[in-house]
């Protein structure tokens, strides 16, 4: 089976740095990805990590260690738009299995 | 392009009656799931086509959830008989090929059923 572990809620400030960690546990594994959701939206896409180290995508970057199952999102430069949820993702071969989710508040 | 689209937005249910969602994906993609998305919870995989052949059906409650994709093309989602627990928002995504996790997921906006 498949299981992911996350925080259920973050709260930064703006203009800071926030780490969302996600723990896995699966009988397969092909790579991280991570999504977010506005509330009332759908989830889009953020990031892919299919191998071991950091991805950058502007604010954005995400990270994978396979040996520790363990994997984060990092956001720099947090902007109230910010606020939203974010899953992450196992993908094993061509299937998605999401954790519940971080909620991520952001003050001013 | 045009995105993932899905009809209707909002349904609302007594239990035990039947509704069914629509789902049309992104032209040219060959892989369409149906995700079931519980409030404060993940999406949780219900059933993945690729073109109109089932992939996955693992997480399908198969005594009252039906779905078909038959030309390849748009599918549909239906419950009979419905019950409280189904009360969730229902996610349709596609991807060019689901293949590699590199194989993005394009989700629509969801159909938010309420079973009384």
């Amino acid at each position: 089976g498949q299981s992911l572990e996350q925080p259920s809620e973050v709260t930064a400030v703006e203009g800071a740095i926030v780490q969302i960690n996600c723990t896995y546990q699966t009988s397969g594994f092909y790579g991280l990805s991570w999504y977010q959701q506005h509330d009332g939206g759908a989830p889009t896409f953020l990031s892919y990590n299919g191998l071991d180290g950091l991805e950058e995508t502007g604010r954005f970057s995400s990270f994978l260690s396979r040996s520790d199952s363990y994997g984060y999102l990092l956001l720099q430069e947090l902007q109230m738009k910010d606020s939203a949820s974010y899953f992450c993702a196992v993908v094993h071969f061509n299937k998605f299995y999401f954790g519940s989710g971080t909620k991520l508040n952001v003050k001013p | 392009e045009a995105g993932v689209a899905q009809s209707p937005r909002y349904k609302i249910i007594e239990k035990r009656q039947s509704v069914a969602f629509w789902c049309n994906p992104i032209s040219g993609h060959a892989t369409l799931y149906w995700y079931q998305q519980i409030l404060g919870q993940g999406p949780k995989l219900l059933i993945q086509f690729q073109n109109n052949g089932v992939v996955d059906d693992s997480q399908l409650p198969k005594d009252r959830f039906s779905a078909e994709r038959l030309k390849g093309v748009d599918s549909t989602l239906k419950i009979q008989p419905a019950k409280l627990e189904d009360s969730a928002v229902y996610l349709c995504a596609s991807s060019f090929s689901g293949g590699a996790g590199t194989d993005t997921q394009y989700f629509g906006p969801g159909t938010r059923l309420t079973v009384l």
